[in-house]
């Protein structure tokens, strides 16, 4: 079946690394997205990692797959206040279709 | 380049009459897909369009329909409208499958 997981909420500091987590549950998924909406906006992509790889690194960003859990994360490095937002994971199969997690609203404060 | 365009960005219906919203994907893009967004439920797929094709539809009732036209863009049409249909409507484009999905800024449909 097709369910993505995301824990709700997630504070830190500025200065310090995010991690937001994602747990998927189809193993046929081929890209997996990361995406973030700030208020009032759509979404924005961020990065996406093609199930064949491990690891994606994009400037202040990290994305780690681990196919065997079906876990995927997004560190952001070094977070500042613009970083506050919603963050959402999305599974594809084969398809443009794309199923979302519930999403991450991250808090940084000063 | 010019990203996914949504008209209306914000609009408010009364139950019962119908709404179109329409998408212009990036240029190049042949794969246009339609999402609602309620706090509720969520993101939630509507249906996909490839070359005029529907090549994929999500859980919604038949008062929500779409088409694509052989420019690429794209229309979404809800009849009937209520009260539960008032959501941020997404339009994402891609250059079909395989390829990065991008998505517009949003249609805000309120429904009173």
């Amino acid at each position: 079946g097709e369910d993505v997981e995301q824990s709700l909420f997630l504070s830190v500091r500025e200065g310090d690394s995010s991690v937001i987590n994602c747990t998927y549950t189809d193993s046929s998924s081929t890209y997996l997205y990361w995406y973030k909406q700030e208020p009032g906006a759509g979404l924005q992509l961020l990065t996406y990692i093609f199930s064949n790889m491990d690891m994606k690194q994009d400037q202040r960003l990290t994305v780690l797959l681990n196919k065997k859990d079906k876990h995927l994360s997004l560190r952001i490095a070094d977070t500042q206040t613009g970083d506050s937002a919603i963050y959402f994971c999305a599974e594809s199969i084969n398809t443009d279709k794309l199923i979302f997690g519930t999403g991450t609203r991250l808090q940084v404060f000063p | 380049k010019a990203g996914v365009t949504q008209t209306p960005r914000y609009l408010i219906k009364t139950r019962g009459q119908q709404v179109t919203l329409s998408c212009s994907p990036i240029s190049g893009h042949r794969s246009v897909s339609w999402y609602q967004q309620t706090p509720g439920q969520g993101l939630q797929f509507l249906f996909e369009y490839f070359s005029e094709t529907q090549r994929n539809k999500g859980n919604f009732p038949g008062r929500f329909s779409g088409r694509q036209f052989s420019n690429s863009r794209s229309e979404m049409n809800v009849s009937t409208l209520e009260l539960g249909d008032s959501a941020l409507y997404l339009c994402a484009s891609t250059q079909g499958p395989g390829n990065t999905i991008y998505f517009g800024e949003g249609s805000w449909l309120t429904v009173v």
